[in-house]
């Protein structure tokens, strides 16, 4: 069964970046697609993008591009999902999940506040 | 983009009924299709995917049906474990898409 473990709450100013991790354990991380998803406080989900590390290919919901980076690291097996130019509005849980259509595993979610 | 929408947004119930929860897709999405659910502070749990499959270890007292633009989760008897939030997501056209959830509340 896969296992994914993100890393933990962060605080971040207005325009600054934040990169969040997402360390997978149970399966082969290079067999994996890794998507990352927000909700935002009292909101649905929303689909950011998602990597294939085998191939270290990422796509992005166009809302994020240019301000969002997806990498992987199969050494570690770890993805992680970088954002930029942060506003109040970013402030969200992130999760990240395995999959890139329906989602099976999921971490358990980084608290990212922006906040001046 | 695919908007996904959910009625109703919050639906009052008691344990033992049976609740049916709706989703419509503004376009056709096929049977590309999943549910899943959520408690408070926790990540989201999918339930059913491929509109009618549940996932590994979810309970025979949920089905999901439809094709196309219309889709419902049913709960054949409620369990207090049950109440939580339910979100659709559509993953046939891109970008995938959720709809903005269906609280079952006592």
């Amino acid at each position: 069964q896969v296992q994914l473990v993100q890393s933990g709450a962060e605080v971040k100013k207005p325009g600054s970046s934040v990169k969040v991790s997402c360390r997978a354990s149970g399966g082969t991380f290079s067999n994996y697609v890794i998507s990352w998803l927000r909700q935002a406080p009292g909101q649905g989900l929303e689909w950011m993008g998602s990597i294939i590390p085998i191939f270290n290919t990422a796509n992005y919901a166009q809302k994020f591009q240019g301000r969002v980076t997806i990498t992987a690291d199969e050494s570690t097996s770890t993805a992680y999902m970088e954002l930029t130019s942060l506003r109040s509005e970013d402030t969200a849980m992130y999760f990240c999940a395995s999959n890139s259509n329906y989602f099976d595993y999921w971490g358990q979610g980084t608290l990212v506040t922006v906040s001046s | 983009e695919t908007v996904m929408t959910q009625s109703p947004a919050t639906l009052s119930v008691s344990p033992g009924e049976r609740v049916t929860l709706s989703c419509r897709a503004s376009q056709s999405v096929s049977s590309n299709f999943a549910w899943y659910q959520q408690k408070p502070g926790q990540a989201p749990r999918l339930l059913i995917y491929s509109a009618s499959t549940r996932a590994t270890g979810i309970p025979a007292r949920f089905s999901g049906s439809g094709s196309g633009t219309e889709f419902t989760l049913t709960i054949s008897s409620l369990q207090s474990e049950d109440f939580a939030v339910y979100y659709c997501q559509q993953y046939h056209n891109w970008p995938q898409t959720f709809g903005q959830g269906t609280k079952l509340e006592i």
